[in-house]
């Protein structure tokens, strides 16, 4: 049990722009930033956006994130079928003092 | 270039100890927090815990409390993370992480050490 939330899937076709959601509490995302990776299978993550919307260089500004109280999103634009990937997102968190991550969310590119 | 390269898989017996090194390139080695992440065949990414270079201080996830340590070798740039009474469980691939500058992201990686953990 994962203490973000994320949906375990979401899906798209090529160009479109798919959301994942990533929802928390007031002990994580509530009181600090957020920050997003991407996992390609058999490799490392890699940080797609951090301090909430900040992407790093090198990441298309097809990723973008938003942060609203205890939540957060990633949207990515444009889909292609390389950003078939697990997606995760993470905090910090206040109350267990440490970082804390989301359960992951499967994109499949139809 | 930032790199963060670490040592080879492991195959170890319940009830033992492995310890997993993470050798820093690139940058400042005390300059810079060392976090350890790991992951599950399948799963998603767990916390471990952070160690600071320069102080050798540490925090660990509430889960590995008095399994896990943390340590370091400034001369060489080094990391360690062992954890101890392993388990089945234990059985995943431990990344060493560190932040990129002016963010929480982690934004460098080690390729990842794959421990097994069977009888």
């Amino acid at each position: 049990q994962s203490v973000l939330t994320q949906p375990p899937s979401a899906s798209g076709t090529p160009g479109q722009r798919v959301t994942i959601s990533c929802s928390g509490s007031s002990s994580n995302i509530g009181s600090n930033t957020v920050n997003w990776y991407q996992q390609l299978p058999g490799t490392a993550p890699k940080l797609l956006i951090y301090s909430n919307n900040q992407r790093p260089s090198g990441v298309p500004d097809r990723f973008s994130g938003s942060k609203s109280g205890t939540s957060a999103s990633l949207a990515i634009s444009g889909l292609q079928s390389e950003d078939e990937a697990d997606y995760y997102c993470a905090a910090w968190d206040d109350s267990l003092n440490g970082q804390v991550f989301g359960g992951g969310t499967k994109l499949t590119v139809l | 270039q930032v790199q963060l390269v670490q040592s080879g898989a492991e195959v170890k017996k319940p009830g033992a100890s492995v310890k997993v090194s993470c050798k820093a390139s690139g940058y400042t080695f005390t300059s810079y927090d060392i976090n350890w992440v790991r992951q599950a065949t399948g799963q998603g990414l767990e916390w471990m815990g952070w160690m600071n270079p320069n102080s050798g201080n540490t925090g660990y996830a509430q889960k590995f409390q008095g399994r896990v340590t943390m340590t370091r070798n400034t001369s060489i740039s080094t990391a360690y993370m062992e954890l101890s009474s392993l388990r089945s469980e234990d059985t995943a691939v431990y990344y060493c992480a560190r932040y990129i500058e002016g963010g929480s992201g982690y934004g460098f990686w080690g390729q990842g050490t794959l421990v097994t953990v069977s009888s």
